[in-house]
């Protein structure tokens, strides 16, 4: 495609409640990174893959949080029994290794 | 701990003003510094980014200083212009993962 899609743009979902939100990288690039958006916080690193395996998830914020890249395109978060403080805009962003790195327009997750 | 600092938090420049973003960094393993720029409900895109080899780069109104000794760059913005409003990250990249600084919300008024 032209660009990073993520989908869905926006999600409410109810305290306790699992969600999966998506990212379709640029074809082609091999590197692909999740980061959270908070209000007033910048971007927290989340996980990063290179192709299907994932060397850095240092910055999963707990167990709650997974992700899985299949055929090295396209990924899925997981966000497992939802608190209000996940509550962000998710971006994912995808690169060819070791150069300028394109951002979707993120996923802003509302949790009630 | 905070490895990308930024100042200001905010800042408010009027038009054909300079509009300056500082960065400071502590990770010397750092190898690239972009700047993005976000507007509101969109994802970040790259506006002008730098190597440490080089203490200057300029694209059109868009100016990255380098300074590798006090682990310092900052983002000059000439002819600042109302289209120019909005949120301005740093961010430095080692081992293929970029950190972030907070941002900074830039006003340009007419």
């Amino acid at each position: 495609g032209a660009g990073v899609s993520q989908s869905p743009s926006n999600k409410v979902t109810e305290k306790g409640k699992d969600v999966e939100l998506r990212c379709d990288p640029i074809s082609g690039h091999t590197a692909l990174y999740w980061y959270r958006q908070s209000l007033g916080q910048g971007l927290e690193f989340l996980i990063y893959f290179q192709g299907n395996s994932a060397p850095d998830k240092s910055g999963l914020p707990s167990d709650r949080f997974s992700a899985e890249r299949t055929g090295g395109s396209v990924s899925t978060l997981t966000i497992q029994r939802t608190q209000q403080e996940d509550s962000a805009v998710y971006l994912c962003a995808s690169s060819l290794l070791n150069t300028e790195a394109f951002f979707g327009q993120g996923t802003r997750l509302t949790v009630v | 701990q905070q490895q990308v600092k930024q100042s200001p938090q905010s800042l408010i420049v009027q038009k054909g003003g300079i509009s300056i973003i500082n960065c400071a960094y502590e990770n010397t393993a750092f190898d690239y510094f972009p700047w993005y720029q976000q507007f509101p409900g969109k994802g970040p895109a790259l506006l002008i980014a730098i190597r440490p080899d080089v203490s200057e780069k300029k694209e059109g109104r868009f100016t990255i200083s380098f300074n590798k000794s006090a682990k310092q760059f900052s983002l000059h913005i000439m002819d600042s212009q109302p289209g120019d409003s909005a949120t301005y990250f740093c961010a430095a990249r080692a081992n293929s993962k970029l950190t972030f600084g907070k941002g900074i919300t830039l006003s340009v008024r007419p």
